[in-house]
């Protein structure tokens, strides 16, 4: 069974708005991270925070994260169309085994 | 354009057919991986090499056969397949993990596979 739950599971928003993500996972974790896809590619990277540290910026991302909670959140701000697109919370358990949430399809509209 | 390379983009086989899928990188990683994505769902990891050996094999079916050749090279060899193996498959590749530390993982494109 997947490791995370997220939510929502679409959100649609306009150009220059804020867009907020939630994930939550059900065991212990060495770290989480988050990946981008777009429709009919690959997953590209985003951002990974270790379990020890409680927040992470890089560009416009934020992620935020809450072991007591065992929960995730990833905040895009000022979107942009272009960053329309699927994205996933992906827990490393072992061995850097990834395991996925069930994604946010976030649709950004002109 | 990614770094890990993958062919075909896409794949029409028969359920007795025997065909391979390739994935290639030049990171220099050691760790590389096959994941089976359903539409609209996330990915669900198949099978993790690291150093070239098989790490681990999430109870996949025979009909599924990964191979390492070399550091830079993985393959998954198809046999017998069914309908419900139609899906993308993705490649990705990263450092080994270890001591705790654990790199993110680069994928390619995929093959997208159509079982008739």
């Amino acid at each position: 069974s997947q490791q995370g739950e997220e939510d929502p599971q679409a959100l649609s928003i306009q150009e220059g708005e804020n867009a907020t993500m939630n994930c939550s996972y059900k065991t212990s974790i060495n770290n989480l991270q988050w990946y981008r896809q777009n429709s009919g590619r690959g997953l590209v990277h985003l951002i990974l925070i270790r379990s020890n540290e409680r927040e992470k910026h890089s560009g416009r991302l934020r992620v935020t994260l809450d072991t007591s909670k065992k929960s995730s959140s990833l905040l895009i701000t000022a979107s942009r169309a272009a960053d329309t697109a699927s994205y996933f919370c992906a827990a490393t358990t072992s061995y850097g085994k990834l395991t996925f949430g069930q994604g946010t399809i976030l649709t950004v509209h002109p | 354009d990614t770094e890990v390379t993958q062919t075909p983009k896409h794949l029409v086989m028969g359920m007795t057919n025997k065909k391979s899928l390739k994935c290639e990188q030049h990171m220099g990683h050691r760790a590389m991986y096959w994941y089976k994505q359903k539409a609209k769902k996330p990915p669900e990891l198949m099978f993790v090499y690291s150093y070239e050996k098989l790490s681990i094999n999430e109870s996949v079916p025979s009909r599924f056969s990964p191979e390492c050749p070399n550091s830079s090279l993985l393959n998954l060899h198809l046999h017998a397949l069914q309908p419900e193996d139609s899906a993308l498959y993705l490649c990705a590749s990263s450092q080994v993990p270890g001591q705790g530390l654990y790199q993110p993982q680069h994928f390619g494109d995929g093959t997208r596979l159509s079982i008739l």
